[in-house]
């Protein structure tokens, strides 16, 4: 079975430049969640959809950012105009609907997440 | 969200047991307490999760004492390539409490 699957692996822009990061996620799994990594910190979440369905986006900066999963498969998160602190590690992660598992939290599977440098 | 409390670092050396202990005093009754792996350049991946006692599965076990304010993340004769960072989360899957990260713990395993 295919991950989460982002691309691109790699970007490098100047700062005030728009930028945007693609995620698949696991076929099946609803639930998608858009995170934040700086070095040496944990993943921060900017957004969680439920199918097409952005039901916690608190975190996510929206004078700049934006993000959309319009037929409630894959997404895309933007950036315009990026700054010089976004520069992180942009992850993506997908899950099954809540409580499909069994489990009181649901298992998260992470992409390899997109490293984007802002000059 | 419940906050969680995990040492910054620790060094071990191959072929020991690794307990990695998380503090989560605000708990809150339906929060399950989960643990991710990070190697470097990839995204975390779930490990184990648990809500009271002992759980076990073929990477690790976790233990909860009845008060639930810590839990031990319990790696048995960890190799070179455990070397990651390990996160600790509380929370419940419904949206009112969300899983956050924390700052994790690198672990480093030494030959």
């Amino acid at each position: 079975e295919a991950g989460v699957v982002q691309s691109p692996r790699y970007k490098i822009i100047e700062k005030k430049q728009p930028v945007a990061f693609w995620c698949n996620p696991i076929s099946g799994h609803n639930t998608l969640y858009w995170y934040l990594q700086n070095l040496g910190q944990g993943p921060e979440l900017l957004i969680r959809y439920e199918n097409e369905e952005a039901v916690d986006d608190s975190q996510l900066p929206k004078d700049r950012f934006s993000a959309e999963r319009l037929k409630g498969v894959d997404s895309t998160l933007k950036i315009q105009p990026a700054e010089l602190g976004d520069s992180a590690v942009y992850l993506c992660a997908s899950s099954l609907p809540p409580g499909t598992s069994g489990r009181g939290a649901d298992t998260q599977y992470f992409g390899p997440g997109t490293r984007l440098t802002v000059l | 969200l419940a906050k969680t409390t995990q040492p910054i670092s620790m060094d071990s050396y191959e072929g020991q047991e690794v307990n990695i202990t998380c503090s989560h005093n605000n708990i809150a009754t339906n929060d399950y307490i989960t643990w991710y792996q990070q190697f470097p350049s990839q995204g975390p991946r779930f490990i184990i999760q648990g809500y009271k006692t002992k759980v076990t599965n073929e990477v690790a076990s976790l233990f909860i004492p009845a008060d639930r304010k810590s839990s031990t993340l319990s790696l048995p004769r960890v190799s070179l390539s455990d070397t990651a960072v390990y996160y600790c989360l509380v929370g419940y899957f419904d949206s009112a409490r969300q899983l956050t990260f924390g700052s994790g713990t690198q672990l480093t395993v030494l030959p």
